[in-house]
């Protein structure tokens, strides 16, 4: 099973509001990636979480705020976002470690449109 | 630092025609390829990959081999079908430099529309 959970499908959120994105993956993989990716464009790296932690925060603003509560479960707090974070959020992950190809699967995405 | 480039879409084909999508990379070390597929409206799915040289990945008809002489991973089908229409992205994992993971660099991606 190589199967990576995203909720919700779809989000419509006002710029004052404060919504989370959640993402689950079962196939015991130690390391979890967040992607925006605009229309016709390629998924862009925001955050990795390796063993439950930050690894990498790609220069994003303060209103994403990552947060891996185990190893299989990653979520995304937003919080006064602006029109143009409109985006399909991906989450992703691989098995982790030192070695391996480092295969990421990703989820089916949230679509989120800000008001 | 490492690059992956792709060919201008849209390509557009009918139905049982012969698919190339061509990718060439630029990194060092020993990246692994991957060819991913995004149906529209979806997340990206793996299609396929190859983790050193002189590999084939396949998958649902498609291929791909590892080439390390000329920096290829060119993607293939022998005949396309109206299904197969999707946005097709190639992307290479650089060697682990940071603990726990491996950055993917994806090419711009190929939009590629079948007709009946």
């Amino acid at each position: 099973d190589t199967e990576v959970t995203q909720t919700p499908k779809h989000l419509v959120m006002g710029m004052t509001n404060k919504k989370s994105l959640k993402c689950e993956q079962h196939m015991g993989h130690r390391a979890m990636y967040w992607y925006k990716q605009k229309a016709k464009k390629p998924p862009e790296l925001m955050f990795v979480y390796s063993y439950e932690k930050l690894s990498i925060n790609e220069s994003v603003p303060s209103r994403f705020s990552p947060e891996c509560p185990n190893s299989s479960l990653l979520n995304l707090h937003l919080h006064a976002l602006q029109p143009e974070d409109s985006a399909l959020y991906l989450c992703a992950s691989s098995q982790g470690g030192t070695g391996g190809s480092g295969t990421q699967y990703f989820g089916p995405g949230t679509r989120l449109l800000v008001l | 630092g490492n690059s992956v480039t792709q060919m201008e879409g849209p390509v557009t084909l009918s139905e049982e025609a012969f698919l190339t999508i061509n990718c060439t990379y630029t990194a060092t070390g020993y990246p692994s390829l991957f060819w991913y597929v995004q149906y529209p409206g979806e997340g990206l799915q793996l299609l396929l990959k190859a983790t050193k040289a002189d590999d084939k990945g396949s998958n649902k008809g498609f291929e791909a081999t590892y080439r390390k002489e000329t920096t290829s991973f060119h993607l293939e089908k022998g005949s396309v079908q109206v299904s197969d229409s999707a946005v097709y992205f190639c992307a290479l994992s650089g060697e682990n430099r940071e603990t726990g993971f491996q950055k993917l660099v994806f090419g711009t991606g190929t939009r590629l529309l079948v007709s009946p």
